[in-house]
């Protein structure tokens, strides 16, 4: 079963705006972690922010934010301020920690996000 | 400067050759990946390594073989029993299996004739 749902394959954002990238996910693990890694065109993954299931606050790294809803097993990405630079392919993940599946990543299938000028 | 090498970039392979695609960190990481990404997709797993002399398959193994002898390296085969292996992969690590962030190799885009 798909762990990783991102339903956005192709996101359009005026430079300057804020846009939201969604993610859900589906584990039984009470324990696992959130990442959200950014892929521009030349194909290296970028790290952009991390939030833990036990996190009581909403992770925020710079422009980036993760509204993280537990109940609701969402975990969408904010980035605020859009740039230029901004455009790549944005992946979100989960590691799960115990069990057989304990260390494993499981990523989404990512969303495109153009900025437009 | 620490990171995560991957060589080569590109590779060109004829149908049925076993190829092993180089993977090397030296950023004292326990936990090293491999993912297979196909044009507009997302990673898939195929193997990782926990510790040194260990690893586990991932959601898509067959076809591939790994070792861990070293803590920095962590070279992926792909083997001829490997159905469609054209695509680009990539090599990560982190700290731990556990929560850390993985950090990422450049890639190497395989190409099967």
């Amino acid at each position: 079963a798909q762990k990783i749902t991102q339903t956005q394959p192709g996101m359009f954002v005026q430079e300057k705006e804020a846009v939201t990238l969604d993610c859900t996910y589906d584990t039984s693990d009470p324990s696992y972690g959130l990442f959200w890694y950014k892929q521009p065109s030349s194909g290296e993954m970028i790290f952009l922010i991390y939030q833990g299931s036990y996190d009581q606050q909403n992770a925020t790294e710079g422009r980036y934010s993760l509204n993280f809803q537990k109940a609701r097993k969402s975990a969408n990405l904010v980035i605020s301020a859009s740039q230029l630079g901004d455009s790549a392919m944005y992946f979100c993940a989960m590691r799960e920690g115990r069990g057989t599946n304990a260390g494993k990543s499981t990523f989404g299938d990512g969303t495109t996000l153009t900025v437009k000028p | 400067d620490g990171g995560i090498t991957q060589s080569p970039k590109y590779l060109f392979r004829k149908e049925g050759q076993n190829v092993t695609l180089s993977c090397e960190q030296n950023l004292n990481h326990d936990a090293m990946y491999w993912y297979r990404q196909d044009p507009g997709q997302g990673l898939r797993l195929i193997y990782y390594s926990q510790i040194v002399n260990d690893f586990q398959k991932g959601d898509i193994a067959e076809g591939y073989s790994v070792s861990r002898e070293k803590k920095e390296s962590f070279p992926l085969t792909v083997t001829s029993a490997q159905k469609n292996p054209t695509a680009f992969y990539l090599c990560a690590s982190s700290i731990s299996s556990s929560y850390n962030e993985q950090f990422f190799g450049p890639g190497t885009r395989l190409t099967v004739l």
